[in-house]
């Protein structure tokens, strides 16, 4: 059974603080790792690593991703209010329908 | 953002009765997912469709049936709502380009009583 782990479940900082989120994975033939960030309403997405060692970065988010240990984090530096919602994490397993298997997610909460 | 659409938004109905959720897209995708997100669970898979009328069960679909006649939209159907089945429901789309991304839809918060 696909299966992947999202660590810590939730997490408190001040702004400015710097974060890591972890995600580990166990799922079949598999393709691809995904970041989502959820504020409340729909999941929107953030980064799909597909190799590891190269890091995507947008702004002050970034992730890394590696395949021999089956984990990958996202990283915020110079955390904002506005980056307070539930990240999740996601793995694309094999096969032509490309589903998702969802983590339960890390929630964040920066306080001002 | 993607043209994702769901109706209704919010839905309030007994235990017993049918509900039949609607996804909507306009992006001529060829892959629809619905997802059901519960405290405690995160989001699971319900039901997918790679095409008109190819559908299949994704982890968590017993209860649920879903149908698929025009690419732009898949439907949702509880046969018989029961109250383990109040949850927030996601519908999410991929291109069939080599992409992985889903994108989802802005959920429908639906209550058994």
């Amino acid at each position: 059974e696909d299966k992947v782990v999202q660590s810590p479940l939730s997490l408190v900082v001040h702004e400015g603080d710097t974060v890591t989120l972890n995600c580990s994975y166990e799922v079949t033939n598999f393709r691809s790792l995904l970041w989502y960030k959820q504020e409340k309403k729909a999941p929107t997405f953030l980064f799909m690593l597909t190799s590891s060692g190269i890091e995507k970065k947008s702004g002050r988010l970034s992730s890394i991703l590696d395949k021999k240990e089956l984990f990958s984090i996202l990283n915020i530096t110079a955390t904002q209010t506005g980056d307070s919602a539930v990240y999740l994490c996601a793995a694309n397993s094999g096969g032509s329908n490309y589903k998702l298997t969802f983590g339960k997610g890390t929630l964040l909460t920066v306080n001002p | 953002d993607a043209g994702i659409t769901q109706s209704p938004r919010h839905k309030v109905t007994e235990t017993g009765t049918p509900v039949t959720l609607r996804c909507h897209q306009t992006e001529n995708h060829r892959y629809m997912y619905w997802y059901r997100q519960d405290p405690g669970h995160g989001l699971r898979l319900i039901h997918y469709s790679y095409g008109v009328k190819d559908t299949d069960k994704g982890e968590v679909s017993d209860g649920y049936s879903v149908s698929r006649s025009k690419t732009e939209d898949f439907l949702l159907t509880l046969e018989s709502a029961t109250s383990s089945q109040t949850s927030v429901y996601f519908c999410a789309i991929r291109s069939d380009t080599s992409s992985y991304e889903q994108y989802f839809g802005p959920g429908t918060r639906l209550t058994v009583t």
